[in-house]
């Protein structure tokens, strides 16, 4: 079946500092790409949407500039953190989809900034 | 706007135990429902569904069913294995897929 490579599982990083992660569909092509996040105890919760060669639609609260999503091949979604703060350590989760395949979630990626 | 609210873990049961928990929703229309499961180090998988009032989705011992009058999606398994041992998601989609928060479920031998 459908799935989605997501690297790195866990990475923890200094505050300021930058932290790409990044999405890869395996056997099919992704037109879209979701990016969710989850603090502790929280739902998971849409950050962005994007599609293949497009600018992502970031939901409401969610800074653009802070979070940078690159979908410029079907195949590959990157979610960049830039100037990462405490704050911003939580759980990031990308699910690709496509016509006639489903939500496809990758592993999950735990940032922990420090 | 659409929400979901399950049950809060962690749960933990012994092999062959019954389990249910606990889903209810909150949409404006008729949404579709969906149970998702995340093993260990893996992905959210798709559990089942269920797209209409009544459907009843099933996969591997794991049913729920849509209960359009309770606003409810409750998952039950008749007898749980340690390898059922994963976090639980229920969701909805309308306009988009949302989540609830997760259940920890541990099945102890």
């Amino acid at each position: 079946g459908a799935v989605v490579s997501q690297h790195p599982s866990r990475v923890i990083c200094k505050s300021g500092t930058s932290v790409k992660i990044e999405c890869r569909s395996l056997d099919f092509q992704a037109t879209t790409m979701f990016w969710y996040r989850q603090f502790p105890k929280q739902s998971l919760m849409l950050m962005a949407t994007s599609n293949e060669g497009s600018k992502a639609t970031y939901e409401q609260g969610v800074e653009k500039d802070k979070f940078l999503i690159n979908h410029a091949s079907l195949t590959l979604s990157t979610l960049t953190v830039t100037s990462a703060h405490p704050e911003d350590s939580s759980f990031y989760i990308c699910s690709g989809t496509s016509q006639g395949v489903g939500y496809t979630f990758g592993s999950g990626t735990r940032l922990t900034v420090v | 706007g659409d929400s979901v609210t399950q049950m809060e873990g962690p749960v933990t049961l012994s092999e062959e135990a019954f389990l249910t928990i606990n889903c209810t929703y909150t949409a404006t229309g008729y949404p579709s429902l969906f149970w998702y499961v995340q093993y260990p180090g893996e992905g959210l998988q798709l559990l089942l569904k269920a797209t209409k009032a009544d459907d009843k989705g099933s996969n591997k011992g794991f049913e729920a069913t849509y209960r359009k009058e309770t606003t409810s999606f409750h998952l039950e398994k008749g007898s749980v294995q340690v390898s059922d041992s994963a976090v639980y998601f229920c969701a909805l989609i309308e306009e988009k897929l949302v989540f609830g928060k997760g259940t920890k479920l541990t099945v102890n031998p």
